[in-house]
């Protein structure tokens, strides 16, 4: 069956550090999103990707950068980790019937 | 000030009682509307999806209503299971471009 993964599913780093989290999916989806998940908040977009090669910035995506090099895969980027990026990330895949597809979820935590 | 307001917040409720969720919005033009569950340590997983013509949609115990012309969405369960405790997340899609607005969720708590 087609699913959609994400990998760590938990990671523990320092204030500073680069992470990558890993999305993984294999419905063949063109589209691609990053959201993070605070308490109290909606889930907010970071990053999303329409295709190969095709990134744009979402509503918090000061501190993340995302690459698309192939369809399977976006990975999310966090250049130097700070303590407000301590959050549950969820990666998800888009079809053309418009329902999106939600990853297990990756909590961060930046000490 | 977030474009989809749920209330509310968080709800206890017996086993095999029946419950509304709400949700109201401001997203426009109007799209269409879905209402996730996401379980404990999940991703959100996709009940029903609304669009402007439709007033009604169940699926199973799942009733969802629309009214666009006050946007307003209800959820309702009916002879609610423990296996309903979750988070249920209303969605808002616009019309002209691929922008989902979120809701911060009504976690919902099932007890014997």
């Amino acid at each position: 069956d087609a699913e959609i993964t994400q990998s760590p599913r938990h990671k523990i780093t320092e204030t500073g550090r680069q992470v990558t989290l890993a999305c993984h999916q294999t419905w063949n989806h063109n589209n691609m999103f990053w959201y993070r998940q605070d308490l109290g908040h909606g889930l907010r977009l970071i990053h999303y990707s329409y295709g190969v090669h095709d990134t744009n910035k979402g509503e918090v995506s000061d501190g993340y950068s995302v690459s698309r090099s192939n369809t399977e895969d976006l990975p999310l980027t966090l250049e130097s980790a700070a303590s407000s990026q301590t959050s549950v990330y969820f990666c998800a895949s888009r079809g053309n019937q418009n329902e999106q597809f939600f990853g297990p979820g990756t909590r961060l935590t930046v000490l | 000030k977030n474009q989809v307001e749920q209330s509310p917040q968080s709800l206890i409720i017996l086993e095999g009682k029946n419950c509304t969720l709400q949700c109201n919005y401001t997203v426009s033009p109007f799209s269409n509307l879905r209402w996730y569950k996401q379980d404990t340590g999940r991703g959100p997983v996709s009940l029903t999806i609304m669009t402007f013509s439709e007033n009604t949609k169940s699926n199973g115990r799942y009733t969802a209503t629309l009214d666009a012309d006050t946007k307003q969405s209800s959820l309702h369960i009916t002879a609610s299971q423990l296996s309903d405790s979750a988070s249920y997340i209303c969605v808002v899609r616009a019309y002209n471009n691929n922008d989902m607005r979120f809701g911060a969720g009504t976690r919902l708590t099932v007890k014997p």
